[in-house]
């Protein structure tokens, strides 16, 4: 079956400190993986995604994630967070061949000045 | 500017009262679907909509229907609304990928419709 883990849901951190939020999915075949960001009150955007190629993608705001075939993971991270990233994050994987996004339970993301 | 609207953004109903959820984009997708998010679960998939006249159910379509008489067009309804339909409900669209003929890998989401069933 199709699943995504995230196992924590929720990683309070200091201003400044690095973080990683972690997502492992269920299959190794052929897959898309997204992150998604939800601010308070607010819907879903779209902070960084592989598809093919290089398996470390970054987004504007400083997160990056790196595709890891043999484990199944998609981890998140950011070397130094900021207050404005306190936020949910929902890990998304595509399976290819299925036609939709299969997400994860979202880790909330608590930085503390 | 391109878009997913969602209409209400709030709603409060009682047990057994039929509401519709409209959704809209005006990004000419054929992909279309509704999604609910509930704590600790996440979000799961309703229905989705590859085309007009064509849906299919997500993985929790109960007591939900949904049509696609229009490409831009999605509404959720609720036929009986029940209180463990409280939620927050999501709508989202993309193109169809033109190779695996599933959605493209990028899903654009509605603002959300926070449903209060009492």
């Amino acid at each position: 079956a199709q699943s995504v883990t995230q196992l924590d849901s929720q990683v309070p951190v200091f201003e400044e400190a690095p973080v990683e939020l972690r997502c492992n999915y269920s299959s190794s075949v052929s897959v898309y993986l997204f992150w998604y960001v939800q601010y308070p009150n607010q819907g879903l955007q779209l902070l960084l995604k592989y598809l093919s190629g290089s398996t470390l993608v970054e987004s504007i705001n400083g997160f990056e994630a790196e595709f890891n075939k043999s484990q199944t993971s998609f981890h998140l991270r950011k070397p130094s967070v900021h207050i404005s990233d306190t936020a949910e994050y929902f890990c998304a994987v595509m399976y290819t061949g299925f036609q939709k996004l299969v997400f994860g339970t979202g880790t909330r993301l608590l930085v503390s000045p | 500017e391109a878009q997913v609207t969602q209409n209400p953004r709030y709603l409060i109903t009682v047990t057994g009262k039929k509401l519709t959820v409209t959704c809209s984009q005006n990004m000419n997708h054929e992909y279309m679907s509704w999604y609910r998010q509930d704590p600790g679960l996440g979000l799961r998939q309703i229905y989705y909509s590859m085309n007009v006249e064509v849906t299919d159910k997500g993985d929790v379509p109960e007591g939900y229907k949904v049509s696609r008489k229009e490409k831009r067009n999605f509404p959720l309804i609720l036929e009986s609304p029940s209180p463990n339909q409280t939620s927050l409900y999501f709508c989202a669209s993309s193109p169809i990928h033109g190779l695996a003929g599933g959605p493209q890998e990028t899903q654009y989401f509605g603002p959300g419709t926070r449903l209060l069933v009492l």
